[in-house]
């Protein structure tokens, strides 16, 4: 079975352009989330969400931050404009959002530099 | 706020040996918590699950223990082998609102020698 798809792996950008990172969720799955990882701060959880509607973003660092999901299969975050202290590696991952907790299973991440 | 933590950031073993990496939580109204292996290069990696209705779960060569009454949860892995060797993750959910929201603790490394 196909895991959570991240793409691109990797991205190096300058300061000041545009990135947009991608997420295609387990089939199924009807939550999403968006995570960063630095070795400063961990794993830090951006937004998620849920059936595709934002539940919570308070994450988000700020507004140069904006995530979408457009579909249960596709969620987007992009970065405008990035700035060097963005660069880390951001993680997708997805779960079945029933009555119970489950687990949520990620995607390989997309290591970002921004220069 | 509250955030899970670990008590050591590093643990050293030998192949065959057990593993037991330790966890401390502060939120006493964490309803689920999990546990993620995570190896250079890739994703978070699910091991085990466990709900606060339960004090101890086990799969297959892992077993999860929670102490509700300490806030503690542990992650023990048998006969460690080398492939274990990677950094390990408790995670929490406080429930009610915060349904489907995880906090991470900072993570253990876990190194096995051959």
């Amino acid at each position: 079975d196909a895991g959570v798809i991240q793409s691109p792996r990797h991205e190096v950008t300058e300061m000041g352009q545009e990135v947009t990172l991608r997420c295609k969720p387990i089939s199924g799955h009807n939550s999403l989330f968006w995570y960063r990882q630095t070795m400063m701060r961990g794993l830090e959880l951006l937004i998620y969400f849920n059936n595709n509607v934002p539940i919570d973003d308070s994450g988000m660092p700020e507004d140069r931050f904006s995530a979408k999901m457009p579909n249960a299969s596709f969620s987007t975050l992009k970065i405008q404009p990035s700035e060097p202290r963005d660069s880390a590696v951001y993680f997708c991952a997805s779960s079945f959002g029933g009555q119970l907790n489950q687990p949520q299973h990620f995607g390989d991440g997309t290591r970002l530099s921004i220069l | 706020g509250e955030s899970v933590g670990l008590h050591l950031p590093t643990l050293s073993v030998q192949e065959g040996d057990n593993s037991i990496i330790n966890c401390a939580y502060s939120n006493s109204a964490s309803d689920y918590f999990i546990w993620y292996k995570q190896e250079s290069g890739k994703g978070p990696q699910f091991i085990i699950d466990i709900r606060s209705n339960m004090d101890k779960r086990q799969g297959q060569r892992v077993t999860v223990l929670l102490n509700k009454t300490v806030k503690h949860l542990s992650l023990q892995i048998a006969a460690t082998q080398p492939g274990d060797s990677a950094v390990y993750f408790c995670a929490e959910n406080a429930g009610g609102t915060s349904y489907g929201k995880l906090t991470f603790g900072q993570g253990t490394i876990l190194t096995v020698h051959p």
